[in-house]
């Protein structure tokens, strides 16, 4: 257990759709990491929310986004689904300290199943 | 690009020690290395990481090489829940924003077997 909980943990929608994803974090962290991870690959980083804000992203359209709340949980958006979007969705919390990691752990959840057909 | 190199996938005796290695040549001082595991179907799992001594927890050893080039993970005695993916990863520390995320590669495929 990581204290990291995702939800819904299966859901199915249709091309063209939007859907929302929600994670809470661990307690006691502030920072939230989203990962996209398609089937036979390694998870592969969507971006990360910091005091409420987008703190880094990787190379994903703008039609993904997310939000963070002030209780650290956050959400991720994808609009326009596309089929390509069907992956395993990841959500890691990890704790920053005056904006540095200085090492410390990433804590997965168990993630979030979408199948876009 | 992941920065770390390992075998596609390796095979265990059940009871016998299971030496995973890892390739990171370009590593940089402020990195660490993290190894994380993934059963089928679930979120990864958090192992064991280091920066550039040996450490050991209740799950498994790492062993840093001195130059930092490469590793082992070290899991002594396997057991059959310990199949699984798992990857070696190079994370940049003490710094913010997406440089301190995780850069997965495909990892290794370890089969514990009776």
């Amino acid at each position: 257990e990581t204290g990291v909980t995702q939800s819904p943990t299966h859901l199915i929608k249709t091309r063209g759709q939007q859907v929302t994803l929600r994670c809470s974090s661990q307690s006691g962290h502030n920072t939230v990491s989203w990962y996209q991870q398609a089937l036979g690959q390694g998870p592969q980083f969507i971006f990360q929310y910091y005091r409420e804000e987008e703190n880094g992203r990787g190379n994903f359209p703008p039609r993904f986004s997310g939000l963070q709340f002030p209780n650290y949980s956050s959400e991720l958006n994808v609009n326009a689904l596309e089929l390509d979007d069907s992956a395993l969705y990841l959500c890691a919390s990890s704790l920053l300290v005056g904006g540095r990691y200085s090492g410390n752990t990433i804590y997965f959840g168990e993630g979030s199943w979408l199948t876009v057909v | 690009d992941a920065k770390t190199t390992q075998p596609p996938s390796m095979d265990c005796a059940e009871g016998r020690a299971a030496n995973l290695p890892c390739n990171h040549s370009t590593i940089s001082g402020n990195e660490y290395v993290y190894w994380y595991r993934q059963i089928h179907s679930q979120g990864p799992q958090y192992i064991i990481h280091g920066l550039k001594n040996n450490e050991t927890n209740e799950m498994a050893s790492l062993i840093i090489t001195e130059d930092r080039k490469s590793s082992t993970l070290i899991l002594p005695h396997a057991t059959l829940r310990d199949t699984a993916v798992y990857y070696c990863i190079v994370r940049v520390v003490n710094y913010g924003g997406s440089q301190g995320n995780l850069i997965f590669g495909k990892g290794t495929k370890l089969s514990v077997k009776p």
